[in-house]
């Protein structure tokens, strides 16, 4: 069945960026999802990418999709305190639905 | 101002009791969505709804009931069934099904304890 996988924790140094990993395994998905969420708090949706692009960039933000292997990216760049979050991955699959993946708790270190 | 809102924000079940979370949203979104998030293990979906008078069971559906009589409004009763109902309950709108960019809008969440 359809799987979203994350590494569960990343701690890095303010300033310094951040790369959040996310694999999946449905290849029909048409849009991939990266969301934060902050302590006690919803899903923020933060940036999305169309399964044909490799890359969409946001600001700080860098997503890379490498399809072939159904991996994706979030790179963070100069990552600031206020960035501390769990960040989750999701993909979109047939009906509509979302599949997401167990999140990872991004700590910034001042 | 758009969006979702869920109340109340926390809530406390005794043993064997029926507790409703609400969720209403005035985005005009057709699908609606509930999400159980416990530690670690990400958001599993309970029920979805892609129309008004329409919903389908998620991958943990049991224990739990849900209502769509209005397309703004989608209630999940936490039944007396669901022995572990501890938990943070998130719900989700999107303008709906066969629209390829569904992105999925959240409410702030309810927190759910067991006395």
């Amino acid at each position: 069945g359809e799987d979203v996988e994350q590494s569960l924790f990343l701690s890095v140094r303010e300033g310094d960026s951040s790369v959040i990993n996310c694999t999946y395994t449905d290849s029909s998905s048409t849009y991939l999802y990266w969301y934060k969420q902050e302590p006690g708090a919803g899903l923020q949706l933060l940036t999305y990418i169309f399964s044909n692009m490799d890359m969409k960039q946001d600001q700080r933000l860098t997503v890379l999709l490498n399809k072939k292997d159904k991996h994706l990216s979030l790179r963070i760049a100069d990552t600031q305190t206020g960035d501390s979050a769990i960040y989750f991955c999701a993909e979109s699959i047939p009906g509509g639905k979302l599949i997401f993946g167990q999140g990872t708790e991004l700590s910034v270190k001042p | 101002d758009g969006g979702i809102t869920q109340s109340p924000k926390y809530l406390f079940r005794k043993e064997g009791q029926n507790v409703t979370l609400s969720c209403e949203q005035n985005l005009n979104h057709d699908a609606m969505y509930w999400y159980r998030q416990d530690p670690g293990q990400g958001l599993r979906l309970i029920y979805y709804s892609q129309i008004v008078n329409d919903f389908q069971k998620g991958d943990i559906a049991e224990g739990y009931s849900v209502s769509r009589e209005k397309k703004e409004s989608f209630p999940l009763t936490v039944t007396s069934a669901q022995k572990n109902p501890t938990a943070f309950y998130l719900c989700a709108s999107s303008i709906g099904q066969g629209v390829a960019k569904n992105i999925q809008y959240f409410g702030a969440g309810t927190r759910l304890s067991v006395l």
